[in-house]
Formats: C-alpha cells, structure tokens, sequence
C-alpha cells in the first residue's frame, strides 16, 4: 500500500526566512509525485508534478525536488500569502492509472 | 464559471438519513474524482470516473457509498444511512483525460461539509 508522510505538521516562519517541507513516501513504483497548496475552506491548488529522481521545478518562491525516497518542497524568502498546506501525494503503477494518495500536509504560517 | 463547483457547501443530516452531494465539472473534463477529507488529514480517494463510467471505485469504504455520472458531466454522490463518521468535507475533482494512463493537473471544487449529527 502506498504511504506519505509529510513534515513537519506545522511549520511558523518570519516573513523572509526561507525553509523546507519535506515529503517521504513508499510506492510500488512512483508514476508521479505531486505538490498542492491548501487555503482554509477551500480545495488543494495544484502545484508541480514531479516524476523521476533528480528532477527540479520552481514557482515564484517555491522549489520542488525529488530523490528516490522523498521529496522537498523549498519556500525561498517566502512572504504571508504563501501561509497554507501544502499536501504532497503520489501516484503508483500498482495502483489504477487515477489514484492518487496523499499525505496528511505540512501547515505553513508566514508571520509578518 | 470555469471552476469546478460543488452543491451544497454544507450538510446537516441526522444518523441515518440519505444525503446526495453534487459536483459540477470544468467543462470538456471528462475525467471525474471523488475525495473524502477529514480535519487534519489529505484527501482520501473515493472513486474515478472516466466519462460515464466509474474506472475504479476502490476507494468507497462501503456500500452505504455509491456515485454516479449518467452523462458524463455531472456527478452525484450518495450516501445511504449515514453514520456520524461519515461527517468530513467531500471534495470533487476532474481533469482532461490521459488515455496513456498519465496524469494531468487535477482541478479541486471548494467541497461540501458533511456534518452528520
């Protein structure tokens, strides 16, 4: 059965410090890995969409980076409107071709 | 509007009782998605639908949950006598589809708060 854990659960940062989110997970075979944004009351924003190891892609302030094992989600100088959760999940061969499991998120806050 | 929307955004029920939550697609998406979200979790998968057909319902924890699809557009998920931990927020998602068995870029609707008492 796939798993993700992602951390930490909650994350405090001072506007400008830069920090990692860190996602781990165990798949049968990784078909994808995906990074989503969640603001309160509302659905996950999709992110990036990363799929072999060794594979970068940015976003404004974010990075996402991929190793065999897990994945980072790098916020460089991040300002208060980056404060949400970001969950990761991925997608397996095993699985069905759709099904995607996701991990519980980290929840940023951005103070000012 | 070009989001994917969801009727209604809350629920009140009592144990028990029938509920149908809707979702309403990006238009042209033919790929479908239900999730359950409890507080301080990741969604959960439901079931996937790929036009009018559901491709993998694996993810409904039993058969008080069924959905359907019967034009390919709008889905209706349904939940028979509900139980008070059936209470979270259903999320829908949908997407173009990848016939090579890809993914693309899922679009999430604001969700419905179930609430059962």
């Amino acid at each position: 059965e796939d798993q993700v854990t992602q951390s930490p659960e909650a994350l405090r940062l001072q506007e400008g410090e830069s920090s990692s989110l860190n996602c781990s997970y165990t798949v049968s075979g990784l078909r994808g890995l995906f990074w989503y944004r969640q603001d309160p009351g509302k659905g996950p924003e999709f992110l990036f969409t990363l799929y072999s190891a060794g594979e970068e892609k940015e976003k404004e302030r974010l990075k996402a980076t991929l190793t065999k094992k897990e994945s980072f989600l790098h916020i460089t100088a991040p300002k208060p409107e980056d404060s949400a959760t970001y969950l990761c999940a991925v997608q397996s061969e095993a699985g069905g071709y759709q099904k995607v499991t996701f991990g519980t998120g980290t929840k940023l806050q951005v103070i000012p | 509007g070009a989001g994917v929307s969801q009727t209604p955004s809350n629920k009140v029920t009592e144990k028990g009782k029938y509920v149908e939550l809707r979702c309403d697609p990006i238009s042209g998406h033919t790929a479908l998605y239900w999730y359950r979200q409890s507080l301080g979790q990741g969604p959960e998968f439901l079931i996937y639908f790929q036009g009018t057909g559901a491709a993998d319902d694996s993810g409904l924890p039993n058969d008080r949950f069924f959905a359907v699809r019967p034009e390919g557009s709008v889905s209706t998920l349904k939940i028979q006598r509900t139980e008070r931990g059936d209470s979270a927020v259903y999320l829908c998602a949908s997407s173009l589809p990848d016939l090579a068995g890809g993914y693309n870029e899922q679009f999430f609707g604001p969700g419905t708060r179930l609430t059962v008492l």
